[in-house]
């Protein structure tokens, strides 16, 4: 079975600070894609970051960015200056690689940012 | 570009009845898949439509059923709705095969009394 933890169920930070969002996962393919989405209270998921499993370089999108651990079935996200705009609830998700086509999500942490 | 279009946004509805939600994907995408997500959870994937078929299905019983049109739009239907059918259904679209690369609409909250 696959499956996606994300052990802290909220997380609070002063803006401007640095957070670091934990996620591990648990599947027996090698090949496959991780995600995390943003769920702001308008509700659409919006995706912040995604990586490919096969690439060794963390992905990054301007002030957020990864850190792929694969042996370790880890994947964390680092939220730097954080803003205002970044309270939501934040998803780790992953998907086979031309596999079962669905997106496995964890239960999620719910992210304040404190003005 | 319109992203993906859910429609109703709200329903409410007592159980045992019959409900419809309704999907349109993004411009160009040609697979859908719905999503429930019960309050304080992940997301949960329901089942998954290209070229008008149902390709993959998560562990969902036979009351939750759907369609996929010619314009690739597609309908998810419940039956005998439960209290536990509370929740909300997000739809997502993608290109065939590229599932990496979904857009999710902003979901329909049903409420089932």
């Amino acid at each position: 079975a696959q499956t996606v933890t994300q052990s802290q169920p909220e997380m609070s930070v002063q803006e401007a600070e640095t957070v670091t969002l934990s996620c591990t996962y648990d599947t027996s393919e090698n090949n496959y894609y991780l995600f995390w989405y943003k769920q702001p209270p308008s509700r659409q998921m919006i995706l912040v970051i995604r990586q490919e499993a096969y690439k060794q370089q963390n992905a990054t999108e301007n002030r957020f960015s990864v850190n792929f651990q694969k042996a370790a079935k880890s994947f964390s996200l680092k939220i730097s200056d954080s803003q205002l705009g970044d309270t939501a609830m934040y998803f780790c998700a992953f998907i086979i690689y031309f596999g079962n086509e669905k997106l496995t999500f964890g239960t999620g942490t719910r992210l304040t940012i404190i003005p | 570009d319109a992203g993906v279009t859910q429609s109703p946004t709200h329903l409410i509805k007592t159980r045992g009845q019959q409900v419809t939600l309704r999907c349109s994907p993004k411009s160009g995408h040609d697979t859908v898949s719905w999503y429930q997500q019960a309050l304080g959870q992940g997301p949960q994937f329901i089942f998954q439509y290209y070229e008008e078929e149902e390709r993959q299905r998560g562990n969902f019983p036979d009351r939750f059923s759907g369609h996929q049109f010619p314009n690739y739009s597609s309908e998810l239907n419940v039956n005998a709705l439960l209290l536990g059918d509370s929740a909300l259904y997000l739809c997502a679209s993608s290109s065939r095969g590229m599932d990496e690369k979904l857009f999710f609409g902003s979901g329909t909250q049903l409420s089932v009394l």
